[in-house]
């Protein structure tokens, strides 16, 4: 399967944590990547790889995988980052590239 | 530092054809794959095609194949997407994204879109 799974939605208080996931057969062979779209904006990268944050994502936001299940860990949440969370990875085949459905994360 | 700026986009009616470009600036375009991705109004992000460096390599989304053209002129640092046949259903914003490359290949960079409307 080409699918990645994902949570509709989730929120968090101000300040504390908040872990979503994305499940799909192609993460036992790759890594997930994730991204941040506000409402208006195009995507931005928030991580990738083992748990690998490019320069521009604060440190508060981490990665994690498992098996066929890859996680983003939001530790102390901010009002800025209420937004939708996408997982993508390659397909099975490696040449293709598919995303997970998003999660609305909202801070309450 | 690296922009990415898509143009293109416009209301069509279906079965005609569009061209998007996607121009790149701020690093070396010739050495990093390039990716298209939609998004219909509403919905989910959806990848469309990659464009390997030197252009040699392309694949697509099932729904677009036959379809839709990825290309790049790497003189110009600029990519294409030459959009066919259109349907009511290829009605989304039309992003342009970087591919980081090295083992995990994230889409590190992404232009601001630009919006095709394919309607009679």
């Amino acid at each position: 399967s080409s699918e990645l799974t994902q949570d509709p939605a989730a929120s968090v208080a101000l300040g504390q944590t908040v872990r979503i996931t994305c499940q799909g057969d192609s993460l036992r062979s790759y890594f997930a990547t994730w991204y941040q779209q506000k409402p208006g904006q195009a995507p931005v990268l928030v991580m990738y790889g083992k748990n690998n944050r490019p320069s521009w994502s604060p440190d508060r936001f981490s990665g994690s995988n498992s098996g066929n299940t890859a996680s983003l860990t939001i530790t102390g949440a901010q009002a800025e980052d209420e937004a939708d969370y996408y997982c993508n990875s390659r397909d099975s085949s490696g040449n293709h590239y598919v995303f997970g459905a998003g999660t609305k994360v909202t801070v309450l | 530092q690296v922009q990415l700026v898509e143009s293109g986009g416009g209301v069509v009616q279906p079965g005609r054809s569009l061209r998007l470009s996607c121009v790149a600036s701020g690093y070396r375009s010739s050495l990093y794959a390039m990716h298209w991705v939609r998004q219909a109004p509403g919905k989910g992000l959806e990848w469309v095609a990659i464009i390997s460096e030197d252009g040699s390599d392309k694949y697509y989304i099932d729904s677009v194949k036959g379809r839709f053209i990825i290309s790049r002129d790497n003189s110009k640092n600029t990519l294409y997407l030459q959009l066919n046949s259109l349907r009511v259903e290829d009605t989304a914003m039309y992003y342009c994204t970087k591919d980081g490359g090295g083992a995990f290949r994230p889409f590190d960079y992404w232009g601001q879109g630009t919006l095709v409307t394919v309607s009679s």
